[in-house]
């Protein structure tokens, strides 16, 4: 059973980057699509790009183009989530989660709180 | 993007009743549609993909139905542990989209 594990809680000031990871156990990882959504109270569960760890393969959402980068170090496997230029409206729990190939998220990794504050 | 509206936004139900919520599409998705379930402080966690499919693991008393812009998820006989948020999600095209949630309470 493949499980997403991810970095912990980051606080980051408006106009700054931030970094998440996502670690795959099992022998898998290059396998499927590995996605990144974003969770708030105001805007819900939304997708913000995928990656094909096997030939880093990009696909972002129109809202997220331009400041959001997906990555992946196959040899750990791992994937990376950065957004730059921070607004306090970031602040979410941000989830990677992988495609086991029926168009669907499953599973999630466990989330990463965000807080984008002064 | 595909615009998707579930209903009801919230619902009260007891153990043991049979529970129905719908998600409507902006434009016809096929089948490509996946419903989660999420509780308080935890990752949402697949129940149906493609429309009418239980993920393994998942306990058949969740089934979901409907194609092209209307879809039905349901519970046969709510237990305990079902009180939750329920979302559904198209994978028809890019970006996905999720609708607003249905929370379930015990009445």
């Amino acid at each position: 059973q493949v499980q997403l594990v991810q970095s912990g809680a980051e606080v980051e000031k408006p106009g700054a980057s931030v970094k998440v990871s996502c670690k795959a156990s099992g022998n898998t990882f290059s396998d499927y699509y590995i996605h990144w959504l974003r969770q708030t109270p105001g805007q819900g569960l939304e997708w913000m790009g995928r990656i094909n760890p096997n030939s880093g393969e990009t696909k972002y959402a129109p809202n997220f183009q331009g400041r959001v980068t997906l990555t992946r170090d196959t040899p750990i496997s791992t994937a990376y989530m950065e957004l730059s230029s921070l607004r306090s409206d970031d602040t979410a729990v941000y989830y990677c989660a992988r495609d086991p190939g029926v168009l669907a998220f499953d599973p999630w990794g466990q989330g990463t709180l965000v807080t984008v504050s002064s | 993007d595909i615009q998707m509206t579930q209903s009801p936004s919230s619902l009260s139900a007891s153990v043991g009743d049979r529970v129905t919520i719908t998600c409507r599409t902006s434009q016809s998705i096929s089948t490509y549609l996946n419903w989660y379930q999420q509780k308080p402080g935890t990752a949402p966690k697949l129940l149906i993909y493609a429309a009418s499919s239980l993920q393994s693991g998942v306990p058949s008393r969740f089934s979901g139905s409907g194609s092209g812009t209307d879809f039905t998820l349901t519970i046969s006989s709510l237990q305990p542990e079902d009180f939750a948020t329920y979302s559904c999600q198209q994978s028809y095209n890019m970006p996905y989209t999720f609708g607003q949630g249905t929370k379930l309470e015990i009445k």
